[in-house]
């Protein structure tokens, strides 16, 4: 079993349309918990990052960390096609020295305008 | 542009040759990390460097080696290429050990294995 799970998709939405982006994890010790976009041909670049549990809200962007039952969301409200993208989410233990990130397998969004 | 520079862009090789890739990271930035990724894995963790010195080891196979040179530049190693190295391999920097310790992902180098 792999450490992250994440559906890969594909994802289509109609622009303006509520998505929903979500992963599993089965390390308790992941403390640190990203979402990264990534456009085609790109590398991937933090879109949002929430430390232990809770909500996080950037623009039209949310972050949800239920660390109890070892699962993670990213909402975007308002999906815009410039949103088109692979979102990965990372994650990260806490005070190991190592800081390498655990990714999924990322779930690619397309927003149809 | 995250500022971590990565060469070259593609590469197209034959099995059993041997490749580096390079790596530049962001100004300042001590760590580099090396990540594969590949359709059905994902990104898979390789290695980390930090001021010159290996600190962490992921999913790395014995024929791929790395190092981390006085300018802080990196350069990963691939050798006896096999058909299933054929991925994208990523750079990313990050400034320190600590906190959120933000990693910036360079563009990628799209190895090809024939």
């Amino acid at each position: 079993q792999k450490e992250v799970e994440q559906d890969p998709g594909p994802l289509s939405v109609p622009e303006g349309a509520i998505v929903s982006l979500n992963c599993t994890y089965s390390n308790s010790a992941f403390q640190y918990f990203m979402w990264y976009r990534q456009y085609s041909r790109k590398g991937p670049e933090l879109l949002m990052y929430t430390y232990s549990s809770g909500n996080k809200e950037d623009g039209r962007f949310t972050a949800q960390v239920d660390k109890s039952s070892k699962y993670i969301s990213l909402f975007i409200r308002d999906s815009q096609p410039s949103d088109s993208a692979t979102y990965l989410c990372a994650m990260r233990e806490e005070g190991t020295g190592a800081n390498n990130l655990f990714f999924g397998t990322g779930t690619r969004l397309t927003v149809i305008p | 542009d995250s500022g971590v520079t990565q060469t070259p862009k593609h590469l197209i090789t034959a099995t059993g040759q041997r490749v580096t890739l390079r790596c530049s990271p962001r100004s300042g930035d001590l760590s580099v990390y090396w990540y594969q990724q590949s359709l059905d894995q994902g990104l898979q963790f390789l290695i980390q460097y930090y001021n010159g010195e290996e600190r962490a080891k992921g999913n790395i196979l014995e024929r791929f080696s790395a190092q981390q040179f006085p300018d802080l530049h990196s350069e990963l190693n691939l050798s006896s290429l096999e058909l299933g190295d054929s991925a994208l391999y990523f750079c990313a920097s990050s400034a320190r050990l600590a906190g959120l310790n933000e990693q910036f992902f360079g563009p990628g180098t799209r190895l090809t294995v024939l």
